[in-house]
């Protein structure tokens, strides 16, 4: 149990596009999504907080408008790209945290596989 | 500003033998502290966590150490095996592991036969 999806697992764009990635919680309810970037041989960078039903927390330096997320349902998150550029070019992970109740731990940070983000 | 260092980016192992990897925090609010390990182009797996309120959490192979006084922690792992080669990143919240995380840069540990 307790499996997180990101799709794409990789997607190559133009410069200028946008690039929406998807993040599921394929067994279990997410109260609360959260959304990182890798970029190579670095951390796992916090960009942003998502809950069910109200709108995203960025953390610091990180552009609300570039990086929209979407946090529609229980078990959907999408961050979409906007405008990308070669800069943004990056691994993007996101992670979820289950609901209450439903049998699995609920201070858990279940991660998803990433998605590959190469801008041209 | 990094507030979860890991200070080698790498560390080489012969198998059979104890692997130790270690971690610093700067942030006094940090009261949950876990291990990941991740392949290239993979989500990170959790390994084992620690509270503060705890010195020492056991889980198999893979046991960690936290030091509050000194805002420390490590992760040995014993025996080590040629499967532990990875990236291994520490990662530290004000609250358990359902609060955001800050990770560090990691460490790339090779397992050698």
């Amino acid at each position: 149990g307790a499996v997180v999806s990101q799709h794409p697992s990789w997607v190559i764009c133009k410069s200028g596009t946008s690039v929406k990635i998807e993040c599921r919680s394929l067994d279990f309810q997410a109260t609360t999504m959260f959304w990182y970037r890798q970029f190579p041989k670095q951390s796992l960078m916090l960009m942003a907080t998502s809950n069910e039903g109200s709108k995203a927390t960025y953390e610091q330096g990180v552009e609300k408008d570039k990086f929209l997320i979407n946090h529609a349902s229980l078990t959907l998150s999408t961050l979409t790209v906007t405008s990308a550029h070669p800069e943004d070019s990056s691994f993007y992970i996101c992670s979820a945290v289950a609901r209450s109740g439903l049998g699995i731990s609920t201070d858990t940070q279940y991660f998803g596989p990433g998605t590959r983000l190469t801008v041209l | 500003d990094q507030q979860v260092k890991q200070n080698s980016p790498s560390l080489s192992v012969q198998e059979g033998r104890i692997s130790i990897l270690n971690c610093d925090y700067t942030n006094s609010m940090f009261d949950y502290f876990l291990w990941y390990k991740k392949y290239p182009a993979e989500g990170p797996t959790f390994l084992i966590s620690i509270s503060s309120i705890k010195d020492k959490n056991e889980d198999g192979r893979f046991t960690v150490f936290l030091n509050k006084s000194a805002k420390h922690l490590s992760l040995h792992i014993v025996p080590s095996q040629p499967g532990d080669s990875a990236v291994y990143f520490c990662a530290a919240s004000a609250g358990n592991s359902g609060y955001a995380l800050n990770f560090g840069k990691g460490t790339s540990l090779l397992v050698t036969p």
